[in-house]
C-alpha cells in the first residue's frame, strides 16, 4: 500500500516564477492537508482540502498561493510568482477521515 | 492562546541511555495528541498518538508516551536509545473543534553519541 506521494521532490525556480508541488494521497484517503517547513520556523498548517472543496484556509498566505484537489488527479499547490522567502520544505499529509495524518517525504523548493 | 511547546531544542544522549522529550500544550480541553519523527531531509513519521481512554500509548520503534491532564502534557519516553534514534522530534496537537489542522511544536533535535 504506498504512502502520501509527492513530486517533485526538489523543485527550483527562480524569481517570479509559478511552482506547482503535487500530492497524492494514500489510497483510500480523500483528506489533503499541506504544510510548510521554514528554515527556523517549524511546521506551519496552510490548508485543508477534501475532494472538490477546500475546508480551511486560515494558514494560506492571501496572495500568490492556491491549492486545489480536483475530483480526479492528485492535490495541487500553486504559489505564483516566487520570491526568495517561499524556499522551504512543502508536505502533504492525508487521513482518510479527520483524524491521523500521514505525511509523505516532501517537496523542497529553492527559489534562486 | 492554543500552543504548544517542546522546551527542549537540543538534546545529547548516549546510546543504551533513557530519554524523555518534553511536550506542553496550552489549550482549555483535551486535544489530540501526536509525535512525529522526521530524518534529515525525510517527511514525517507518525510515532503515536494520543485521542482518549489509556493514558500510556505504545507507538513504533520501542517508543511510549504518557498524557498527564493536570500537567496539560505529552512526553515522549524510550528506555533505551540506538543510535538510529539520532533525528528530529516534533509534538502535534489538534485542538478540538478547531477543524483537523495540526500545530507543531518547534521540534527537538536529538543527538546519540556512540
Amino acid at each position: 500500500n504506498a504512502g502520501v506521494m509527492q513530486n517533485p521532490r526538489h523543485l527550483v525556480r527562480r524569481r517570479g516564477q509559478e511552482a506547482r508541488l503535487r500530492c497524492s494521497p494514500m489510497k483510500g484517503h480523500s483528506h489533503v492537508y499541506w504544510y510548510r517547513q521554514l528554515p527556523e520556523e517549524g511546521l506551519k498548517f496552510m490548508v485543508y482540502l477534501q475532494k472538490e472543496n477546500i475546508i480551511d484556509e486560515s494558514g494560506m498566505p492571501k496572495e500568490r498561493f492556491s491549492a486545489e484537489f480536483p475530483k480526479e488527479g492528485p492535490s495541487i499547490l500553486r504559489i505564483q510568482q516566487v520570491v526568495r522567502g517561499d524556499s522551504a520544505a512543502y508536505f502533504c499529509a492525508s487521513s482518510s477521515m479527520a483524524d491521523t495524518q500521514y505525511f509523505g517525504p516532501g517537496t523542497r523548493l529553492t527559489v534562486l | 492562546a492554543q500552543s504548544v511547546t517542546q522546551p527542549d531544542i537540543h538534546i545529547t544522549v548516549s546510546e543504551g541511555a533513557s530519554l524523555e522529550l518534553r511536550c506542553n500544550y496550552s489549550y482549555g480541553a483535551t486535544p489530540y495528541l501526536f509525535w512525529y519523527v522526521q530524518s534529515p531531509g525525510q517527511g514525517l513519521q507518525l510515532l503515536l498518538k494520543y485521542f482518549s481512554g489509556d493514558t500510556l500509548v505504545q507507538g513504533i520503534k520501542g517508543f511510549e508516551a504518557e498524557f498527564k491532564r493536570s500537567q496539560s502534557s505529552f512526553n515522549l519516553r524510550k528506555p533505551s536509545v540506538h543510535w538510529s534514534d539520532a533525528a528530529e522530534y516534533f509534538c502535534a496537537v489538534v485542538f478540538t473543534g478547531g477543524g483537523n489542522k495540526l500545530t507543531f511544536g518547534t521540534g527537538t533535535q536529538l543527538k546519540v553519541e556512540l
